[in-house]
């Protein structure tokens, strides 16, 4: 059973500092990562995408990879009150034709 | 460009009922995805459709199913319902989902079912 885990949360920080969301995957064949964020009562928007190793940065956010570890990360920066939300973890399929979602971290950003 | 839509919103039905719901993706986008969503499970992968062919089907049973059209719109079908079917039925589209990377897919807003 290929598996995403994320801790649940909540995780909470006050404005302006740093959020470290987390996400550990069992498929070594996926190839594909992605986060969303999804806020209460809407649907998931997708917030980054990270293929290669190493990371990669979009304005205040940065993902960050490690296929060996079988880990991914998403670093936002200057957290904001409007940051505060659920964040969710996927992974593609080897086929590619799916997405494995985590459970979803939830995010409290304190004014 | 006009994102993904679902049709309808919100649904209510009694239990052994049947209901359909219906997805429209980004116009372009021949891959259809279909999620289901519930607290305690979260997002899971129901099937995924391009061209009109099913290509992968998740760990649901068979009361589950859907179809896609020629314009790529798609719908999903449950038949007789049950409590534990309630949840938000999420649609999501991408250009192909192929190519061994998976293509970013977009959401739509989602069907929110009811089953009492």
């Amino acid at each position: 059973q290929k598996e995403v885990e994320q801790n649940s949360g909540p995780l909470s920080v006050p404005e302006g500092a740093i959020a470290s969301l987390n996400c550990t995957y069992s498929d070594r064949g996926s190839q594909s990562f992605f986060w969303y964020r999804q806020y209460s009562g809407k649907s998931p928007e997708l917030i980054m995408f990270i293929y290669s190793n190493g990371d990669k940065e979009d304005g205040r956010f940065t993902a960050q990879l490690n296929k060996a570890s079988q880990y991914v990360s998403l670093l936002i920066r200057d957290s904001q009150p409007s940051d505060s939300a659920t964040y969710l973890c996927a992974v593609n399929n080897q086929a590619g034709t799916a997405l494995i979602f985590g459970k979803g971290t939830t995010l409290s950003v304190s004014s | 460009k006009a994102g993904v839509t679902q049709t309808p919103r919100y649904l209510i039905k009694t239990r052994g009922q049947q209901v359909t719901l219906s997805c429209s993706p980004i116009s372009g986008h021949r891959s259809v995805s279909w999620y289901q969503q519930t607290p305690g499970q979260g997002l899971q992968f129901l099937f995924e459709y391009f061209s009109e062919t099913q290509r992968n089907k998740g760990n649901f049973p068979g009361r589950f199913s859907g179809r896609q059209f020629s314009n790529s719109r798609s719908e999903m079908n449950v038949s007789t319902l049950e409590l534990g079917d309630s949840a938000l039925y999420l649609c999501a589209s991408s250009l192909t989902g192929t190519g061994g990377y998976q293509e970013t897919q977009y959401f739509g807003p989602g069907t929110r079912l009811l089953v009492l």
